[in-house]
Parts: C-alpha cells; structure tokens; sequence
C-alpha cells in the first residue's frame, strides 16, 4: 500500500523568508510524487510533479521541490514566501501503473505573514 | 478550455436520502477518479473511471457507486445518506498516459 506523511499541521514564516514544507512517502516501485495546493472552499491545484530526471523540479508560482530517493522525501520549497502563498498544501503519490491512483497527505497549513 | 467542473457546488441532504453528484472532465481527458475530503482531512480516493468502467476503487461501501458515460463525464451517486458522508467532494481527470490529475472545484455535501 502506498502512504503519504506531512509531519507538520502548520507552518510559519515572515514574508521573504525561504519556506519549506515536508513529505515523505511510501510506493512500491518508481514513485509519481505530486505538490498541490489548495485555497480555502476550492479544488486542488496542480503546483509541480516529480516523475523521473532531475531530483530538483521546479512548478508554478516560484515553488521547487527536491526528491530524495534514500530519505523517501519530496520537499516543497521557495526561496522567498509571499503572503498570497499562504494556503493548504497537499503532497499526494501514485504508482507508476497507468492503473495507479493517488494517495494525499493530509496536508500542511503554510502562513506567511507580513 | 474549461477545466474540470462539477455540480452543483453546494448540496444539503437529509439522512437516508440519495445524492448524485456531476463532473465534466476537462477536454482531453478520458479518465476520471472521486475523492472525498473530509473536514481537516486530505482527500480519499473513492474509484476511478476509465472507459466507462470502474478501474479501481477504495475503501468506501457499497453506498457509494458511480458512472461513466461515453463523453467521459462521471456521475458519483450515494444512497442512504449518513452524517458522515458530509464532505467536498472532488473530481479529477487525466488523460490516460498522461501523469498528473486536473481537480474541480468540488462539492460540498452536508447532510443534516
């Protein structure tokens, strides 16, 4: 069975500081790792996806996220944190297999304040 | 191009009643899968459609059934309703071959 872990409810940062939010996953075989974020009474939005390549790949709005294969952990990070970042963060993972489907954290609360 | 989009965006039921929820998958795309999101709570997979079948599906009883017509939009029905099942509900299409999942903007169901 596959599983997602955000270890952190909440997290707070000043406006401009780098922000990082934590995940780490579990999937049998090459895992699909997937960042979405969602606003308050919305859907998901798609931030950045990591399938294979590059362990650093870079999504919308200034977030990158960095895959760790022996940590099994797939970061969200961006540089400086604006206040509009502020939302619900979801890391989600799925098996390779056109089958596969996805499996969500239970996300992670990002504040940033002025 | 319209995303996905599902109706309506808000429904409340009555214990005991019946709900059906719609998606239209975003253009493209032939598979669709439900999630239920419960309060605090990331979602969970319900089933995915493909081809107008079921493909997969979760942890969720008999209660929960669903449909695929032959342009890809989906209908998730839920029969005797109990106060737990309020959740956003939420639909997500791909196209097959194609990695990441298109969400809409949800449901949400509240049953009283």
């Amino acid at each position: 069975a596959q599983s997602v872990a955000q270890p952190e409810d909440q997290v707070n940062v000043a406006e401009g500081n780098p922000l990082t939010v934590k995940c780490t996953y579990s999937v049998s075989g090459n895992p699909y790792l997937f960042w979405y974020v969602q606003y308050p009474n919305r859907g998901l939005q798609f931030l950045l996806k990591y399938i294979t390549g590059d362990n650093l790949v870079k999504g919308s709005y200034g977030f990158e996220a960095e895959f760790n294969k022996s940590q099994t952990s797939f970061h969200l990070k961006k540089p400086s944190a604006l206040v509009s970042d502020s939302a619900l963060y979801f890391c989600a993972v799925r098996g390779a297999s056109g089958y596969s489907t996805l499996t969500f954290g239970k996300g992670t609360m990002l504040l940033v304040s002025p | 191009d319209a995303g996905v989009t599902q109706s309506p965006t808000h429904l409340i039921k009555t214990r005991g009643q019946q709900v059906t929820l719609r998606c239209s998958p975003k253009s493209g795309h032939d598979t669709v899968s439900w999630y239920q999101q419960a309060l605090g709570q990331g979602p969970q997979f319900i089933f995915q459609y493909y081809e107008e079948e079921e493909r997969q599906r979760g942890n969720f009883p008999d209660r929960f059934s669903g449909h695929q017509f032959p342009n890809y939009s989906s209908e998730l029905n839920v029969n005797a309703l109990l106060l737990g099942d309020s959740a956003l509900y939420l639909c997500a299409s791909r196209e097959t071959g194609n990695t990441e999942a298109f969400f809409g903007q949800g449901t949400r169901l509240t049953v009283v």
